[in-house]
């Protein structure tokens, strides 16, 4: 098993629909997770921090599932800007580099 | 205004020609990490460096080499590139390893011909 396993997608949603993303991690003792963003051809950018309790910034809400060994994101009204790759990424420990996901592409359309 | 600079941005060369891409931040990072993206497989990580000094190989290091000599830079050095290392590199730094957002340069795209 990867140790972090995402959709490639695509997912290929209407402007203003609901749309989540899922991604598995395979070791238990990760401790820090993370959503980054990275648009065609640029660099990846952090989108959020993903916390236990879950949380939420704006049309975006992230969530922590430590039993299942998942996280999510879920991207309410979706607008045509939101069109990008959502990357997963993982740290397992306090002093190991993160680990990425291959990434899901969304893709917004009008 | 803080960022992480990558150079070149785009480069074509020969095999076997030596080449160094540099990266360097100006954010007081300690920690510092190059990675190739290539289609279908997504970041994988080249070298890191958790301070001056200190590098350790990530998943991909061979035909790889990286030094830190001071805080600020980390180049990448292919001492005798091939065509399988074409790809999109990114350089990126953090505060530190835990908890903090990477910050990613802009990328460089290489071509091994």
């Amino acid at each position: 098993r990867k140790e972090v396993e995402q959709d490639p997608g695509p997912f290929n949603v209407p402007e203003g629909a609901t749309v989540a993303f899922n991604c598995t991690y395979s070791n238990s003792a990760s401790q820090s997770f993370f959503w980054y963003r990275q648009d065609c051809r640029k660099e990846p950018k952090l989108l959020m921090s993903v916390y236990s309790s879950g949380n939420e910034d704006g049309r975006f809400t992230a969530q922590l599932n430590r039993a299942s060994q998942y996280i999510s994101l879920l991207i309410r009204d979706s607008k045509l800007s939101d069109s990008a790759t959502y990357l997963c990424v993982v740290m397992n420990s306090g002093n190991t580099p993160l680990v990425f996901g291959k990434g899901t592409r969304l893709s917004v359309i009008a | 205004e803080a960022q992480v600079t990558q150079n070149p941005r785009y480069l074509i060369t020969v095999t076997g020609k030596k080449l160094t891409v540099t990266c360097s931040q100006n954010m007081n990072h300690e920690y510092m990490s190059w990675y190739r993206q290539d289609p279908g497989l997504g970041l994988r990580q080249i070298y890191y460096s958790m301070n001056v000094e200190v590098t350790d190989k990530g998943d991909v290091p061979e035909g790889y080499k990286v030094s830190r000599k001071e805080k600020r830079n980390f180049p990448l050095i292919l001492e005798s590139p091939s065509p399988n290392q074409t790809s999109l590199y990114f350089c990126a730094s953090s505060d530190r390893v835990y908890n903090s957002p990477l910050h990613f340069g802009n990328g460089t795209r290489l071509t091994v011909t």
